[in-house]
């Protein structure tokens, strides 16, 4: 039972390249979100998708897109890298019966 | 939209001594208030939750109180380990199934 898996664990972009960093979740629930970490910060919301076939802009959008594949997958997508970017990125789930969320261990993203 | 403040940034405790941690939110339509604890290259777990019908919920070493009227909410954490050593981060929810978090604190359990 792996939860929820991203990938890549680690990645360094040029400022202005684009890079699509990938979730995926094998609880079967329904509802998915992308959030930053940074330091002092907390998480903050960037996307999420209540439901498969939908998405919503969070706290923090700008500079993002998104898509959910399908019921398991949520990508978020960077077009034109920019230093500010640089952070720590998680991606989480949550069921039908709201607990909280179940989250990835992270993608740490460095812009340079 | 919510906000949530946490305190304090940073917490220090000796071994078998207790730690508090406390938040404040904003949104009264707020209902979840879960508590995260995240340790190093890792994600966010979640160690306990309560709900705003609830006014006090304990789990072994871990309990969190709920002061609806205050909008405040904290953790306690009873003779802390070595263990617990990493960084908490408290957050609130409605029905729109989104978390708002607190800032969070890192917690250092001294032997």
């Amino acid at each position: 039972n792996a939860g929820v898996t991203q990938t890549p664990k680690f990645q360094v972009l040029k400022t202005g390249q684009s890079m699509t960093l990938q979730c995926a979740q094998d609880m079967n629930h329904n509802s998915m979100y992308w959030y930053r970490q940074d330091p002092g910060m907390g998480l903050r919301l960037i996307y999420y998708s209540a439901s498969e076939g939908t998405t919503d802009k969070g706290e923090v959008p700008n500079g993002y897109n998104v898509s959910r594949l399908n019921k398991r997958e949520f990508s978020l997508r960077l077009e034109s890298a920019a230093p500010s970017q640089t952070s720590v990125y998680f991606c989480a789930s949550s069921g039908t019966a709201f607990r909280g969320y179940t989250f990835g261990s992270g993608t740490r993203l460095t812009v340079v | 939209g919510e906000n949530v403040e946490q305190h304090p940034s940073t917490l220090s405790v000796q071994e078998g001594d207790s730690a508090v941690i406390k938040c404040t939110y904003s949104d009264s339509a707020s209902n979840y208030f879960p508590w995260y604890k995240q340790e190093l290259g890792k994600g966010p777990q979640l160690i306990i939750d309560i709900r705003s019908n609830v006014g006090e919920k304990k789990d072994q070493r871990i309990a969190v109180t709920l002061n609806k009227t205050a909008k405040h909410f904290s953790l306690h954490i009873t003779e802390t380990q070595p263990e617990d050593s990493a960084v908490y981060f408290c957050a609130a929810g409605g029905s729109a199934r989104q978390l708002t978090f607190g800032s969070g604190t890192q917690l250092t359990v001294l032997p």
